[in-house]
């Protein structure tokens, strides 16, 4: 089945500083990779995602960059604020499924420092 | 709309009790997911459902049984409650992929505790 990497565990950065997370992929047959967001005793909440054959999106201030061959896929927040502290997830799902067949990775946790 | 919601928010068991974990959604979606949440492990797949009647394997179903009677309900049952299932979990929902969209939405939770 999929496994999915993401790199930091944590990471701390000021605020107004750019943060980025990186996850990587095992099953080349995934096609859609979302990312959430957790806040502390909250439900995960999607803030972007991203499908094969797209290399880059961006919302605002997020980002999603992909890159196919080498299966790994990155999360860039710029211009960080506090209320960006939480939790984030990558995920990964194959293409013969659709969506309800999310494989996420381990989690990062965000903190922006004042 | 109320989304996807869940019920109890927390529970606690105790080793070898049964429960059922209640999820329902009001959007009409068709896929409904039930994932676990431990700490450093992010969320894994117990089991979920293309459509009323159809379910499937997770990455970790043992231990859980799910039924799709109605589109709006996916009830979790643990059978014989253990510690090891001491978790979150959290219920979403998606719409089809002919409609385009891939959200999954998820519900508020519940904390189950099995002593």
């Amino acid at each position: 089945g999929e496994n999915v990497e993401q790199h930091p565990s944590t990471l701390s950065v000021q605020e107004g500083d750019s943060a980025v997370i990186k996850c990587t992929y095992s099953d080349s047959a995934s096609n859609y990779f979302p990312w959430y967001k957790q806040e502390l005793g909250k439900r995960p909440q999607l803030i972007i995602d991203i499908r094969s054959n797209v290399g880059e999106k961006k919302d605002q201030r997020i980002a999603v960059t992909l890159n196919k061959t080498a299966k790994h896929f990155s999360l860039h927040i710029t211009e960080t604020q506090p209320e960006d502290s939480a939790v984030y997830f990558c995920a990964a799902s194959p293409g013969n499924f659709g969506n309800e067949k999310l494989t996420f990775g381990t989690g990062t946790r965000l903190t922006i420092i004042p | 709309n109320a989304g996807v919601t869940q019920t109890p928010k927390f529970q606690v068991l105790k080793t070898g009790q049964s429960m059922t974990l209640q999820c329902a959604q009001d959007m009409n979606h068709e896929y409904m997911s039930w994932y676990r949440q431990d700490p450093g492990m992010g969320l894994r797949l117990i089991h979920y459902s293309v459509g009323a009647g159809i379910t499937d394997q997770g990455e970790v179903p043992n231990g859980y049984n799910v039924s799709r009677s109605t589109t709006e309900d996916f009830p979790l049952r643990l059978l014989s409650a253990a510690p090891s299932q001491t978790s979150v979990y959290f219920c979403a929902s998606s719409s089809s992929r002919t409609s385009g969209s891939h959200e999954q939405f998820f519900g508020p939770g519940t904390r189950l505790t099995v002593l």
